[in-house]
């Protein structure tokens, strides 16, 4: 079956712009979270969601970056008033079961790779 | 605050040669402790996880809790190892992963 799908793969935003990012999690998938990696890191948690319920967004570095999911499978990480910083790998992940403690623990999407120019 | 090291970037080996990837965490509960690891041109995959006590592809990882360690070995590396190691941790009821920085492995011929 499908994996996690993101979309688009790559994403060139002019500072100050603001951008969408879309993930299409595994169907059936409950838990959905989302990641930063910058350049020669791991990723970095940014937030967490329990299908429709965003339950920790304690990662999220501004108050730029915002989350949804409105009907608990498909979600939008926004970024308002792009800068250089925000550069990064932005990677999604779901999960079937509510923990990570599941046999399988979580699955990648491909990441959107977000430059700002 | 829970933190992930990883200290080597890169760890080139030749094939059929042992493999020891380190991770040490600092966290002072039960942390879940993991490794996933992405090849070239793929996504990040789970590869194991320490309640599991398998070995997937040859690979093992032992929880040292004294040591907070958590060290993935192989004994005798492959070409098709060549990746990006990426160890990781949670809480005992957390979701959240807390990742290193990462490891390249480069299994040469």
């Amino acid at each position: 079956g499908a994996g996690v799908s993101q979309s688009p793969r790559y994403k060139v935003a002019k500072r100050g712009q603001d951008v969408a990012l879309r993930c299409d999690p595994i169907s059936g998938h409950v838990s959905l979270f989302w990641y930063q990696q910058a350049l020669g890191q791991g990723p970095e948690f940014l937030t967490y969601f329990q299908n429709e319920a965003q339950l920790d967004k304690s990662g999220l570095p501004s108050d730029r970056f915002f989350a949804e999911r409105p009907e608990g499978s498909v979600s939008t990480l926004k970024i308002q008033r792009t800068q250089q910083e925000d550069s990064a790998v932005y990677l999604c992940a779901s999960s079937l079961v509510l923990t990570l403690r599941s046999p399988r623990g979580q699955y990648f999407g491909p990441g959107t790779r977000l430059t700002v120019l | 605050a829970q933190r992930v090291t990883q200290p080597e970037k890169l760890l080139s080996v030749f094939k059929g040669a042992p493999v020891e990837l380190k991770c040490n965490y600092s966290y002072s509960g039960s942390p879940e402790l993991f490794w996933y690891v992405q090849y070239s041109r793929q996504r990040l995959q789970l590869l194991l996880r320490h309640i599991s006590r398998e070995s997937i592809k040859g690979f093992t990882a032992d929880l040292n809790k004294g040591e907070t360690s958590f060290h993935l070995k192989k004994p005798f590396a492959q070409e098709e190892d060549s990746a990006m190691y990426y160890c990781a941790l949670s809480r005992e009821y957390g979701n959240k992963l807390v990742f290193g920085a990462g490891t390249i492995l480069r299994v040469k011929s």
